[in-house]
């Protein structure tokens, strides 16, 4: 899986968006950028997932640069429910093995 | 539908001794997988099994056995605890497509089994 760069923490006022950037610029062709979450002591959730094109759900947006090397996860309107540490991770489609690594992540602190 | 669900919840250990944790999912998943997380850190790949019968080491195996009992079951075991094992242990699964589909591959976690060895 390749390797990707986070900056290890961020603050965010309530109510405005939280941009988390990721850098995975050995990401391979057929590899998709995931992003999961982890509330205090929890275990991890998943957000959203892309290729190379913009995804946006109902937790948030994705954002994919063209050359696929970076990537930004936006939280429309954070809340404080959404101080956590996020994980970026990119891994294959055809996983037969399935195996992925987590690095340390972004930890997103909402301030009221 | 429980999901992931992983027991005990909490556990303390003497050095030396032995315990299993357990996981189970009820969702089909082919995928299992087991993760520590150490205070303050991301989550380490310990052992995982991409199918039923298979099992196959990630970045921290030593001191670990797994045993992927059947589709729904993937146990951990210390036969040997030592207190550089204390840790917070996740299991996860998730279901792999075929390179006929695009696989989603999302992995679904447990809520942790919180491990002390003295």
């Amino acid at each position: 899986d390749a390797k990707t760069t986070q900056p290890t923490s961020m603050d965010c006022a309530e109510g405005r968006a939280a941009n988390l950037p990721c850098n995975h610029s050995t990401i391979s062709g057929n590899e998709y950028v995931y992003w999961y979450r982890q509330i205090h002591s929890q275990g991890p959730q998943y957000i959203i997932h892309g290729l190379k094109n913009n995804e946006t759900n109902e937790m948030a947006s994705l954002i994919i640069t063209e050359d696929r090397k970076s990537s930004t996860l936006i939280l429309p309107h954070a809340t404080l429910r959404d101080t956590a540490v996020y994980y970026c991770i990119v891994r294959p489609f055809n996983t037969n093995a399935g195996k992925s690594t987590f690095g340390d992540g972004t930890t997103l602190t909402v301030k009221p | 539908n429980a999901g992931v669900t992983q027991t005990p919840k909490f556990q303390v250990l003497k050095t030396g001794q032995s315990m299993t944790l357990q996981c189970a999912q009820d969702m089909n998943h082919n995928s299992m997988y087991w993760y520590r997380q150490d205070p303050g850190m991301g989550l380490r790949l310990i052992y995982y099994s991409a199918s039923e019968g298979t099992t196959d080491k990630g970045e921290v195996p030593n001191g670990y056995n797994v045993s992927r009992l059947n589709k729904r079951e993937f146990s951990l075991r210390l036969e040997s605890a030592a207190p550089s094992q204390t840790s917070v242990y996740f299991c996860a699964s998730s279901e792999n497509l075929g390179q006929a589909t695009l696989a989603k591959n999302i992995q679904y976690f447990g809520a942790g089994t919180r491990l002390s060895v003295l």
